[in-house]
């Protein structure tokens, strides 16, 4: 069953503006990961948050990560148009192999982002 | 450097036909895994393997099979078609340490009539 829900399903903002997404799981996680896809590719993945971590940055995307509410915000800071994809969160559960990578994800059903010019 | 290569893009089947697809990845990866994706639905994963000659369930295992007798290689058959198998197949792969994130190919978009 799927883990991860996004909130909300679909975002539509201008550019310049900010976007958040919402994710919210429902069980132990080694940590919690953001991805992006562009219209009829692949998935890339944004950036990845531990368990024993509260906020993590890179560039203009800020993720915070509440184990104690199982929720996870993805904020994408002044917005292009180039940001215009599907955004997943998917968590990778603990309790797995040993050294476990990003091989057992459970993923959300995602936000839809549009960016208007 | 290629990444995840999934072969082919696009593919109709007949219900009842088998077909493979196929993935391949040149990083050296540990861990392989197969998802589908399905309208409003997300990925699910299919099948996963930790290692050549080790493979496992996911989600959604039933009507398709696996085998990784290589560390670069990882192809999902499916034995039997059905409509409820059209999808866009994603394969993915990653690194065997915790905190590391998956890569994954540009898809197979199947469509079983």
């Amino acid at each position: 069953s799927q883990q991860g829900e996004e909130d909300p399903q679909a975002l539509s903002i201008q550019e310049g503006e900010n976007a958040t997404m919402n994710c919210s799981y429902k069980t132990s996680i080694n940590n919690l990961q953001w991805y992006r896809q562009n219209s009829g590719r692949g998935l890339v993945h944004l950036i990845l948050i531990r368990s024993n971590e509260r906020e993590k940055h890179s560039g203009r995307l800020r993720v915070t990560l509440d184990t104690s509410k199982k929720s996870s915000s993805l904020l994408i800071t002044a917005s292009r148009a180039a940001d215009t994809a599907s955004y997943f969160c998917a968590t990778d559960p603990s309790g797995t192999y040993s050294g476990a990578g990003s091989y057992q994800l459970t993923f959300g059903k995602g936000t839809k982002l549009s960016v208007i010019p | 450097n290629a990444g995840v290569t999934q072969t082919p893009k696009f593919q109709v089947l007949k219900t009842g036909q088998s077909m493979t697809l196929q993935c391949a990845q040149d990083m050296n990866h540990e861990y392989m895994s197969w998802y589908r994706q399905d309208p409003g639905m997300g990925l699910r994963l299919i099948h996963y393997s930790v290692g050549a000659g080790i493979t496992d369930q996911g989600e959604v295992p039933n009507g398709y099979n696996v085998s990784r007798s290589t560390t670069e290689d990882f192809p999902l058959r499916l034995l039997s078609a059905a409509p409820s198998q059209t999808s866009v197949y994603f394969c993915a792969s990653s690194y065997g340490q915790e905190g590391t994130e998956a890569f994954f190919g540009q898809g197979t978009r199947l469509t079983v009539v």
